[in-house]
């Protein structure tokens, strides 16, 4: 069974900094892409980052470009989150979502773990 | 940046009615189109790819369609599981939601 199980989350003042993890099973985290989705409380839902295989690779949504950094341990069955300069609208639930194998086959955002709680405030 | 457009933004049903959610893209995505179910408290699911490839385990009664800039996820009879929001998303360069459509009973 696919598992993606987050952790990390917690209450942060503005400015601060988060490492959010992800810890998979049930299937081989090397062989996928592997990306972070947000939803504020209430809201939609808001793709944040994804990062290829062998972390070669790695995009962003502009609101979180050059505050934000995604990465992997494949070795670990992890993902990560680095989260710094953390802002009031950063306020959301994480999940870890797994992706495809090969761009554009298959469903881009395939497999969801149940999320972790951001929330900044003061 | 190209912007999409969930209608309705809610959507009241009855079961066995036929369901239609439309999504609009500012600029011609091809069909580079996924749509999601979420229902409260609970992860989002895959339901469809590539505009109208079913997921893998998806009832039947969910199609997809469209191309361009305009898409559409259909339930052709709905059922009382299907009560939930749903969730267009493109992923043709960087990747974005449309804003949700919530699917209620009337």
């Amino acid at each position: 069974e696919v598992q993606l199980v987050e952790s990390g989350g917690g209450l942060v003042q503005p400015g601060g900094s988060l490492r959010l993890s992800c810890t998979v099973s049930g299937f081989t985290l090397s062989t996928y892409w592997m990306n972070w989705v947000r939803q504020a409380p209430g809201k939609g839902l808001e793709w944040v980052a994804n990062i290829k295989q062998d972390g070669s690779e790695k995009y962003y949504v502009d609101s979180v470009r050059g505050r934000f950094t995604i990465s992997r341990d494949n070795a670990k069955d992890s993902l990560f989150l680095q989260m710094n300069g953390l802002r009031a609208d950063d306020t959301a639930l994480y999940y870890c979502v797994r992706g495809w194998i090969t761009p554009s086959i298959g469903p881009p955002l395939h497999s969801w773990g149940q999320g972790t709680l951001v929330t900044v405030s003061s | 940046d190209i912007q999409m457009t969930q209608s309705p933004s809610t959507l009241s049903a009855s079961v066995g009615d036929r369901v239609t959610i439309t999504c609009r893209a500012s600029q011609s995505i091809s069909t580079w189109l996924a749509w999601y179910q979420q229902k409260p408290g609970k992860a989002p699911k895959i339901l469809i790819y590539k505009a109208s490839s079913l997921e893998t385990g998806v009832p039947s009664r969910f199609s997809g369609g469209g191309s361009g800039t305009e898409f559409t996820l259909t339930i052709s009879s709905l059922q009382p599981d299907d009560f939930a929001t749903y969730y267009c998303q493109r992923y043709n360069d960087l990747w974005s939601f449309g804003q949700g459509t919530k699917v209620e009973i009337k």
